[in-house]
């Protein structure tokens, strides 16, 4: 099936300021896009998700933008806390439901 | 609610013995089950799905095998382990639209030696 790819490895952000973590798409029939995050030792958790006839989704403190036009997805997080430090992954669901390879966020003190 | 039951959560096995990791859900009917396995610091590589019992989907060809004897209820095993199935080993379920996300278990860290 498609896969979903994401641009940076590794992200460092400063306690405080916000995160914008990428997502690169293939598929451009996906109708359907969901970020998770995975802290050291545990499953991934579901954060948001999205459907493709929206732009943009709200949550706490995070929000999802989706550009259908260039098959590319961001979540940001305002005001990163220490707690926010975790690996996210984006992922399309299809049937065998295939993830990135994941962006970890480290946050500094 | 539903929930997610995987364990053991922690498991050291040496190489050539067998292996059975289970999993089972509460709360749903007919999910799709799914197992997964991520290598230190890396990605989600999938395994096997189940959109059923006795219906299983393989992903990558290996030493593993699964199995659904029940609706809820997803069996990993391997009849002789490498030290290649060293990993971290994740059980999902989810319903049974494509557009709705998965739900993991905590995980079973598996260290062959």
């Amino acid at each position: 099936g498609e896969s979903v790819g994401l641009h940076l490895p590794t992200l460092s952000v400063q306690e405080g300021d916000n995160s914008i973590i990428n997502c690169a798409y293939s598929n451009s029939a996906s109708d359907y896009f969901i970020w998770y995050k995975q802290e050291s030792g545990k499953g991934p958790q579901f954060i948001i998700d999205i459907r493709s006839n929206m732009d943009k989704r709200q949550g706490q403190r995070v929000t999802v933008l989706l550009n259908k036009t260039v098959k590319h997805l961001s979540l940001q997080i305002a005001a990163t806390q220490p707690g926010d430090s975790a690996v996210y992954f984006c992922a399309e669901p299809g049937q065998n439901f295939v993830f990135g390879p994941g962006t970890r966020l480290s946050v500094l003190p | 609610s539903q929930t997610i039951h995987q364990w053991p959560a922690t498991l050291v096995q040496p190489v050539g013995s067998p292996l059975s990791l289970e999993c089972t859900v509460e709360g749903t009917s007919n999910p799709n089950l799914y197992w997964y396995r991520q290598a230190a610091g890396r990605g989600l590589q999938l395994l096997f799905y189940s959109v059923g019992i006795g219906q299983i989907s393989s992903e990558v060809p290996q030493n593993l095998s699964a199995s659904r004897p029940q609706d809820r209820q997803f069996i990993l095993s391997s009849k002789k382990l490498l030290l290649s199935d060293s990993g971290f080993y994740l059980c999902a379920w989810r319903g049974v639209s494509y557009n709705s996300p998965l739900h993991f278990g905590n995980g079973t860290r598996l260290t062959v030696t």
